[in-house]
């Protein structure tokens, strides 16, 4: 039982690069979040979905794209990338209540 | 939309004190309130939770009160210990209500030996 997967663990992007970060979950979980960690600043949802083809914005979605077409994967996507959303990205699942997290995408854009 | 907000922002303590760390919420349909704990480097885990229609929950070492009321609840720690450094984070939603978890800002919890 693998949990909440994300891939990859590190990248560097150049400004105006795009990039998919991947995330996959194994516990049939309906609800799905991405979330961004900043220091000091906690944890700040950017969009969440509670079943596959439903998605919804979160605290700070401006940059970034989500799909869920199949229950298991919830793949965020930056298209233009830019310096503020240099940032380590957790995706995380839950059937109702405890969320569990992946183990986190270090992305950092130069 | 929900707003959460926790205090303080860094505590130090001595083993063996205990530790408190505070959290509003705004939204007064929010029944769910958890406490995610993250060593570093590593990612946020479930520590203890609480529904609204409880007041106090308690396990081992650690305690969680909500007051409705105030919309505020606590996490309280006894005899910390060394393994207890670590950020701590509170959160608030609304069960199978389609929202999803909104987190404070987060507590550096130092315990110096």
């Amino acid at each position: 039982n693998a949990g909440v997967t994300q891939t990859p663990k590190f990248r560097i992007l150049k400004i105006g690069q795009s990039m998919t970060l991947q995330c996959t979950q194994d516990m049939n979980h309906n609800y799905m979040y991405w979330y961004r960690q900043d220091p000091g600043m906690g944890l700040k949802l950017i969009y969440y979905s509670v079943g596959a083809g439903i998605t919804d914005k979160g605290e700070v979605p401006n940059g970034y794209n989500v799909s869920r077409s199949t229950t298991e994967d919830f793949p965020l996507r930056l298209e233009l990338a830019a310096p503020s959303q240099t940032s380590v990205y957790f995706c995380a699942s839950s059937l109702s209540t405890e969320a569990f997290f992946g183990q986190g995408t270090r992305l950092t854009v130069v | 939309g929900e707003n959460v907000e926790q205090h303080p922002s860094t505590l130090s303590v001595q083993e063996g004190d205990s530790a408190v760390i505070k959290c509003t919420y705004s939204d007064s349909a929010s029944n769910y309130f958890p406490w995610y704990k993250q060593e570093l480097g590593k990612r946020p885990q479930l520590i203890i939770d609480i529904r609204s229609n409880v007041g106090e929950k308690k396990d081992q070492r650690i305690a969680v009160t909500l007051n409705k009321t105030a919309k505020h609840f606590s996490l309280h720690i006894t005899e910390t210990q060394p393994e207890d450094s670590a950020v701590y984070f509170c959160a608030a939603s609304r069960i199978q209500a389609g929202t999803a978890l909104i987190f404070g800002k987060g507590t550096t919890l130092s315990v110096s030996s």
